[in-house]
């Protein structure tokens, strides 16, 4: 079983509103991701976690706070976003982070993000 | 700068048609990974390729990794509209440095 799974599949938010990404896989993967796609172009990689501690946050801003709460959940938490936050948001896992082994990331469908 | 640079960008052909992408760089990359996404979907990992002048044949997806592992190709033979999307090379490049993606070659494979 190779599935990333992601709730809700689109999502519409206003800028003063909350909530929350849900992010899970079963293959025992200790490494998980959070990247966001604009439209036409490739994923931006926002944070990376190892063993469940974020190990990268690419500048990302602080109205997106993620959480690990335990090996197979990854969550995105919102709040105060702007309209060019609208994006598609994607999760993903591998079994590890480092280049001494391939370390393979499946994506999971992702959430299509739409602030008003 | 972009480590890893796509081309052609943009490809659209008629169904039965082979196709060529390439995914070049300057740098050496462990691994490098080819990914299919369609619109609206996340990106579908395609194969892994690890070793300089290795192929993996996917049906009738071919894929190569350059002997010195800086590069890599997609060759698709007789193209059929189910091969129309997003394809996307990612890479590792060194150290603990996460995925470095490519910048796509869309693809529409006309019936």
């Amino acid at each position: 079983d190779t599935e990333v799974t992601q709730t809700p599949k689109h999502l519409v938010m206003g800028m003063t509103n909350k909530k929350s990404l849900k992010c899970e896989q079963h293959m025992g993967h200790r490494a998980m991701y959070w990247y966001k796609q604009k439209a036409k172009k490739p994923p931006e990689l926002m944070f990376v976690y190892s063993y469940e501690k974020l190990s990268i946050n690419e500048s990302v801003p602080s109205r997106f706070s993620p959480e690990c709460p335990n090996s197979s959940l990854l969550n995105l938490h919102l709040h105060a976003l702007q309209p060019e936050d609208s994006a598609l948001y994607l999760c993903a896992s591998s079994q590890d982070v480092g280049a001494s082994g391939t370390y393979e990331q499946y994506f999971g469908p992702g959430t299509r993000l739409t602030v008003t | 700068t972009q480590l890893l640079e796509q081309s052609p960008q943009f490809l659209s052909i008629q169904e039965g048609e082979n196709l060529t992408v390439y995914c070049n760089s300057s740098s050496v990359f462990s691994s490098l990974q080819w990914y299919r996404q369609e619109p609206g979907e996340g990106p579908v990992l395609l194969v892994t390729v690890v070793t300089g002048g290795e192929v993996k044949k996917l049906k009738r997806l071919t894929f190569q990794f350059g002997d010195a592992r800086k590069d890599s190709s997609l060759h698709i033979t007789a193209a059929q509209p189910g091969d129309t999307g997003l394809y996307l090379c990612a890479g590792i490049n060194s150290g603990n440095t996460p995925l470095v993606f490519g910048k796509g070659t869309r693809l529409s494979v006309i019936a």
